[in-house]
């Protein structure tokens, strides 16, 4: 049974920066790629970046002076940082799994509400 | 960035058919997919590469559409159906989603 699940604080300050864990089980870190994807209250969502089954990173071209993600396949885990927060930084967190190529995401993790304020 | 344009709403009664449409500023061939989103949950897939029903899913729900037209459509709808529809593209980086569809219930 694929699962995803994020972990992460709820409030973070302006400024600082956002630290999130997703753990996952059901499938391997090592043959799917697994993407981060935010969404402010009452909009549509946004993808933000993806790890790659092989390691290798992208993110969106919004983000990626701000966004790191990392893994650690030993815990199936997979982190997402992002630095310098502003409040429009806040929403719901999802982390999904990315199914082959074709870059869309057929399970999502229940989310991780994310508050920017101080 | 290619941008995805969806009506904000549509209201329907049960048994009707319903279609939500979502609009590519360029061509997305046909890398486009649906999901659903019930309030307070995440999405869920509901179609792929335009046309593909994800299993597990009705086949109340079908997909169309290439090049920069999609449509979802529900026939019949029912009450459960109710929710927000997202269209997703992954012709061209960075993936985008439309703003969705709240599909109400009369």
């Amino acid at each position: 049974q694929v699962q995803l699940k994020e972990s992460g604080p709820g409030l973070v300050q302006p400024s600082e920066t956002l630290s999130l864990t997703c753990t996952v089980s059901g499938f391997s870190l090592s043959s799917y790629s697994v993407s981060w994807v935010r969404q402010p209250s009452g909009k549509g969502p946004e993808w933000m970046g993806r790890m790659w089954y092989d390691g290798d990173t992208a993110y969106n071209s919004a983000l990626k002076s701000r966004l790191s993600i990392s893994r650690d396949t030993s815990k199936n885990q997979v982190f997402l940082k992002m630095n310098s927060l502003q409040t429009d930084d806040t929403g719901t967190y999802y982390c999904t799994r990315d199914r082959g190529n074709n870059y869309y995401f057929d399970y999502w993790g229940q989310g991780v509400m994310v508050t920017v304020s101080s | 960035d290619t941008v995805l344009t969806q009506s904000p709403a549509l209201a329907v009664s049960p048994g009707e058919k319903v279609t939500i449409s979502c609009r590519a500023s360029e061509s997305v061939s046909t890398l486009m997919h649906w999901y659903q989103q019930k309030p307070g949950q995440q999405p869920t897939l509901l179609i792929y590469l335009a046309s593909n029903l994800e299993s597990g899913v009705p086949a109340r729900f079908s997909g169309s559409g290439s090049g920069t037209d999609f449509t979802l459509t529900l026939d019949p709808v029912e009450a459960d159906d109710t929710a927000t529809y997202y269209c997703q593209q992954s012709w061209s980086d960075p993936w985008t989603f439309g703003g969705g569809t709240k599909l109400e219930l009369k």
